[in-house]
């Protein structure tokens, strides 16, 4: 079991620029989360998805931000134009079912200069 | 906002020494985990304990719940260096089976 696996795991891009985060979530995992994790906000949720399908996107931030999951297998959460303030350690993590724990990922630190 | 307020923010101990952190939220809860997370990783799954719970046991872990007080809390006994990490609870509200809201977390450090 190779876990949840995200990439890059660093990024480093100029303000204005589009970025776009990977996750594979766990082989038979039916939820996968996006969070942002920022020492002055915490460990934000910004989408989660049950059966690809997104349930819940109210944690993301505004129109710059976009989430697809087009298979059990992948998902990406994508910033155009990225900001300075989208810098953060951005989490992707799956799960069996609704009282499972989440698995998650070593994390993309992103830094927008 | 948060669900989860995590107490004490931070917490140092030498090692053989108990860790106790808590953990409020606000509203009712299906069920309440504890993770932990070491520098640059994700973080890792602990303990689950769901509403109709008041205690559960996981090696040196002892997670308690009390619902009307709405707060939990985690003790490791016999801490040991390599228990060096930050500690969060999240919460899955009722009403809402997927979505796990995580709160402000506790960094302990453990000195030999």
């Amino acid at each position: 079991d190779a876990g949840v696996i995200q990439s890059p795991r660093h990024e480093v891009t100029e303000m204005g620029q589009e970025v776009t985060l990977r996750c594979k979530p766990i082989s038979g995992h039916n939820s996968l989360f996006w969070y942002r994790q920022t020492m002055m906000r915490g460990l934000e949720l910004l989408i989660y998805f049950n059966n690809n399908v997104p349930i819940d996107d109210s944690g993301m931030p505004e129109d710059r931000f976009s989430a697809k999951m087009p298979n059990a297998s992948f998902s990406t959460l994508k910033i155009q134009p990225s900001e300075p303030r989208d810098s953060a350690v951005y989490f992707c993590a799956s799960r069996t079912g609704n009282n499972s724990p989440l698995h998650f990922g070593n994390g993309t630190r992103l830094t927008v200069t | 906002s948060q669900q989860g307020e995590e107490d004490p923010q931070a917490l140092s101990i030498q090692e053989g020494e108990n860790a106790t952190m808590n953990c409020s939220y606000k509203t009712s809860i299906n069920n309440l985990q504890w993770y932990r997370q070491n520098s640059g990783r994700g973080l890792v799954h602990l303990i689950l304990i769901r509403s109709n719970e008041r205690e559960k046991h996981s090696g040196r872990l002892r997670v308690t719940l009390d619902t009307s007080k709405k707060s939990s809390s985690l003790l490791i006994t016999a801490s040991r260096a390599a228990d060096t990490a930050s500690y969060f609870c999240a919460t899955v509200l009722t009403g809402t089976a997927s979505k796990l809201t995580f709160g402000t977390g506790t960094r302990l450090q453990v000195t030999l």
